[in-house]
């Protein structure tokens, strides 16, 4: 059974930053890009990042480019958030989510991790 | 940037109701996906490349389209299938979603 667990959300400070994992298994990891997509409270869903099988490759949107960086850890089967100067506009709640064959859509879902930006 | 727009925003239908959502995209795509979204879980992917359902999804659903226009109908309205439903372009970076189409129960 695919399973993706988030975890690292919290209340941080704007300016500040935040590091959010995602703990994969029930599936060969590096086999699959993977994705961060968000949804503030009560709106829509927003694509934030994308990574490629071996890390070599990253996607942004406009909205985030700069600020935030994909990575992962094949050996561990992990996906990561590094979130700087993350602004109100940030606070939403992230999904990690597998990305099917590279082709832009994502199959699997996690249960999501809140991420809340205000002093 | 491909920009999709869901219609309507919200609408509610009756049990055994046919349904039928839009969504439309500002240039054209190859494939629409769409997801469920219930009230407080993660989305769930439901229909991909256009008219497959995804695992489990019940073959009263189903998805067309072509080029800027894509639709997810409902056969006949079940009470289980009140959620929300976005549909999603992979055709070119950044991946978008449309707003959404809350689904009410009449």
């Amino acid at each position: 059974e695919v399973q993706l667990v988030e975890s690292g959300g919290g209340l941080v400070q704007p300016g500040r930053s935040l590091k959010l994992s995602c703990a994969a298994s029930g599936f060969t990891f590096s086999n699959y890009y993977m994705a961060w997509v968000r949804q503030a409270p009560k709106k829509g869903l927003e694509w934030v990042a994308t990574i490629s099988t071996s890390g070599s490759r990253t996607y942004y949107p406009d909205s985030v480019k700069g600020r935030f960086t994909i990575s992962r850890d094949n050996a561990k089967s992990s996906l990561y958030l590094q979130m700087n100067s993350l602004k109100s506009e940030d606070t939403a709640t992230y999904y990690c989510a597998r990305e099917a064959e590279g082709i832009g859509y994502f199959d699997y879902w996690g249960q999501g991790v809140m991420v809340t930006v205000s002093s | 940037e491909i920009v999709l727009t869901q219609s309507p925003t919200t609408m509610a239908a009756s049990p055994g109701e046919k349904v039928t959502l839009t969504c439309r995209a500002s240039s054209s795509v190859s494939y629409m996906y769409w997801y469920q979204q219930k009230s407080g879980t993660s989305p769930k992917l439901w229909i991909y490349d256009t008219s497959k359902l995804a695992s489990g999804v019940p073959n009263r659903f189903s998805g067309s389209g072509s080029g800027t226009s894509y639709s997810l109908t409902i056969s006949s309205m079940e009470t289980e299938d009140t959620a929300t439903y976005y549909c999603q372009q992979g055709r070119s970076y950044p991946w978008t979603f449309g707003g959404g189409t809350k689904l009410e129960l009449k």
